[in-house]
């Protein structure tokens, strides 16, 4: 148990919906990230948080919006959504905001959009 | 071109046996590479970290070696079990100005054990 908890661990839903995806980092860490990884690709970088504040961006669509509240639990809002963004969503979280340490992964959010 | 390549795509081998897995890349400045074990549908697991300055990890079974220089890490699997049986993604982390740093990951070896 590598101490990251998300939030649902399936979802279903349609096109054209939206959804928000919650992580609770491990006790101690103030970094948040968001990870996208769809069928037979690596991990997609989405954007990361630090102590409540957006630190790193990556690939994240316009459509995709992530926020990191005061108790440090952080939420990712996948809106209008499409066919192509069914995939496993990880958060993962670490200590400090470098990147350059270990991460912890979540056990993922698997959305499915019919 | 992805700048993290890892080979093979994907592995069969019997219980028992040892395998190697291989990770090229091409990012730089480098500052560190993991190796992350991930089961089907579950989060990636840390297997080692490794800096400039190590050339081989041992986490249990698993050893991990790398070369800075050719820019080339491997992940050898000694008598496999079947719970060996995932995807094994090399991760390079650079240095991407100042203090930040930058992940990039590779797509991964699926390893599939067979009794």
């Amino acid at each position: 148990d590598s101490g990251v908890t998300q939030t649902p661990k399936h979802l279903i839903t349609a096109t054209g919906q939206r959804v928000t995806l919650r992580c609770s980092p491990r006790s101690g860490d103030l970094s948040v990230y968001w990870y996208q990884q769809s069928l037979d690709q690596g991990l997609q970088f989405l954007i990361q948080y630090y102590n409540g504040e957006e630190r790193a961006k990556g690939n994240i669509l316009e459509r995709f919006s992530a926020q990191q509240f005061p108790d440090l639990h952080s939420e990712l809002n996948l809106s209008s959504l499409e066919l192509g963004d069914s995939a496993l969503y990880f958060c993962a979280s670490s200590v400090d905001w470098v990147q350059a340490g270990e991460l912890f992964f979540g056990e993922g959010s698997r959305l499915t959009v019919l | 071109k992805n700048q993290v390549e890892q080979s093979p795509q994907s592995l069969i081998i019997l219980e028992g046996k040892n395998c190697t897995l291989q990770c090229n890349y091409t990012v730089s400045p480098f500052s560190n590479l993991r190796w992350y074990k991930q089961d089907t549908g579950r989060g990636p697991v840390s297997l080692t970290i490794m800096t400039f300055s190590e050339n081989t990890k041992s986490n249990g079974r698993y050893t991990a070696t790398l070369d800075a220089d050719t820019k080339q890490s491997s992940l050898h699997i000694t008598a496999s079990q079947l719970s060996d049986s995932a995807s094994y993604i090399c991760v390079v982390s650079v240095r991407s100005g100042g203090s930040n740093y930058k992940l990039t990951f590779g797509k991964g070896t699926l390893l599939t054990v067979n009794p």
